[in-house]
């Protein structure tokens, strides 16, 4: 089954305790990003990546770091989490290329973090 | 990526059509029309996208408008799993960088 897979789906931890987000998909997509929802909000893009060792800045990036090693997987590295990073983030992955560049993307289950 | 407008929120009767209506009235020639969905908390589902003509899967129906200003997404046949928020974005896709902007979204209650 084509999917996004993101681990853990809930982590509750304290502050400055570097922790990692792992997501990987199985559909060989060029393109990953990391979004983050809040109340009131909406979704925000972290970071993203266009293709492996190619990764960009989104909207709110800081405090964050990723790396893009291989085609399937995209962690989001928090390196000392701090509160206001408690939030909801979704993985999103999607095929890429000049000719396919109005495809879908599809995201994950989610991964609720509490940082206390 | 163009600003939409949704309602705040619908009601619709199960086995009823659902229609969701978006403006975007500043949408560009090359940007797309995409619809997703988020039920309570999951990530967001991919419903359906077009650019000109009107579309149709096995979701739902996309139809936009011939000045391309509006668009309704048409669920035929509403259940009560399709509760859900519903995001409407206009997005140029790959020339955006893939970004999304998700809006708040029209909140669809199907009740029995």
């Amino acid at each position: 089954e084509a999917q996004v897979t993101q681990n853990p789906r809930y982590l509750i931890t304290v502050t400055g305790k570097k922790l990692t987000v792992t997501c990987s998909q199985n559909m060989n997509h060029e393109y990953m990003s990391w979004y983050r929802q809040d109340p009131g909000l909406g979704l925000r893009q972290i970071y993203y990546s266009m293709n492996v060792e190619v990764t960009d800045k989104g909207d709110v990036p800081e405090g964050y770091k990723v790396s893009r090693k291989e085609k399937r997987n995209f962690p989001l590295i928090l390196e000392s989490p701090s509160p206001n990073q408690t939030s909801l983030y979704f993985c999103a992955s999607k095929r890429q290329g000049l000719a396919l560049s109005n495809q879908p993307q599809h995201f994950g289950d989610g991964t609720r973090l509490s940082i206390l | 990526d163009a600003k939409t407008t949704q309602p705040t929120s619908m009601d619709c009767a199960e086995g009823r059509a659902a229609n969701l209506p978006c403006n975007h009235s500043t949408i560009s020639g090359n940007e797309y029309v995409y619809w997703y969905r988020q039920i309570h908390s999951q990530g967001p589902q991919y419903i359906i996208h077009g650019l000109k003509n009107n579309e149709t899967n096995e979701m739902a129906s996309l139809i936009i408008t011939e000045d391309r200003k509006s668009s309704t997404l048409i669920l035929p046949h509403a259940t009560l799993r399709d509760t859900a928020v519903y995001y409407c974005i206009a997005s140029l896709g790959g020339t955006s960088y893939g970004k999304l902007t998700f809006g708040q979204g029209t909140i669809l209650t199907v009740h029995p």
